[in-house]
């Protein structure tokens, strides 16, 4: 079955910028998705179709796809954006989520 | 606005039966694919299911195949998910979210997710 990987955990100082990877075999192939999703609240999408912003996402989101690997990145990244962060892609007709990367802001 | 409200989360036995329903509103419902994931407590999501916007394709993760069945109401703009012979690994928050692009079955992605529901099956 088809697997994506992130790491655990990325920390990053405010105003700086964060990267969060999600890695797949031919990943660059497929669309990815990413979702933001903060304790006790549902996922929020803050990327679509590799780099696309849904309204009412902040700028300082950005994606891109390429070979294996995806990245989120946040720029200017500030306390708002400690959450957990959450790919996506298909295979087939399965939807597959990355394990999910903790952003910490500190 | 789009909302989309789960119930029927409850505790139940291994062994035992339970439905999930997942009330829409805001949107054309009958127009979009609907999925079900869920997340284990403190762990990642878990794609579980979805249904196409006719209830003519349906499909499931390898993990509930057999057990679980998804079906919708459009008239009523409902979806719903069947869940026998659960098991501890069940226990999760089974949210239901719609698919963004209208009347696609794969491929898409979700734009909206309801706050959950959450099953917990006990040994």
């Amino acid at each position: 079955s088809y697997e994506l990987t992130q790491p655990p955990s990325v920390s990053v100082s405010p105003g700086q910028t964060a990267s969060v990877t999600c890695s797949g075999d031919n990943l660059g192939d497929k669309y990815v998705s990413w979702y933001q999703q903060k304790p006790g609240q549902s996922p929020v999408q803050v990327i679509y179709q590799d780099r696309k912003r849904p309204s009412g996402i902040p700028e300082r989101f950005s994606g891109s796809n390429s070979g294996n690997t995806a990245t989120l990145t946040i720029s200017g990244t500030q306390a708002m954006d400690e959450a957990d962060y959450f790919c996506q892609a298909w295979d087939i007709s399965t939807v597959v989520f990355g394990g999910g990367t903790k952003l910490t802001v500190l | 606005e789009v909302q989309l409200v789960e119930s029927g989360g409850v505790v139940v036995q291994a062994g035992e039966s339970l439905r999930l329903s997942c009330a829409a509103s805001g949107f054309t419902f009958d127009d979009y694919t609907i999925h079900w994931v869920r997340q284990a407590p403190g762990k990642g999501l878990e794609w579980v299911s979805l249904i196409s916007w006719d209830g003519g394709t349906t499909y499931y993760a390898d993990s509930v195949k057999g057990r679980f069945t998804i079906s919708r109401d459009n008239s009523k703009n409902s979806l719903y998910l069947q869940m026998n012979s659960l098991t501890t690994e069940d226990t999760a928050l089974y949210f239901c979210a719609k698919d963004a692009a209208k009347r696609i079955v794969v491929g898409g992605d979700f734009d909206y997710w309801g706050q959950g529901t959450l099953v917990t099956v006990s040994s």
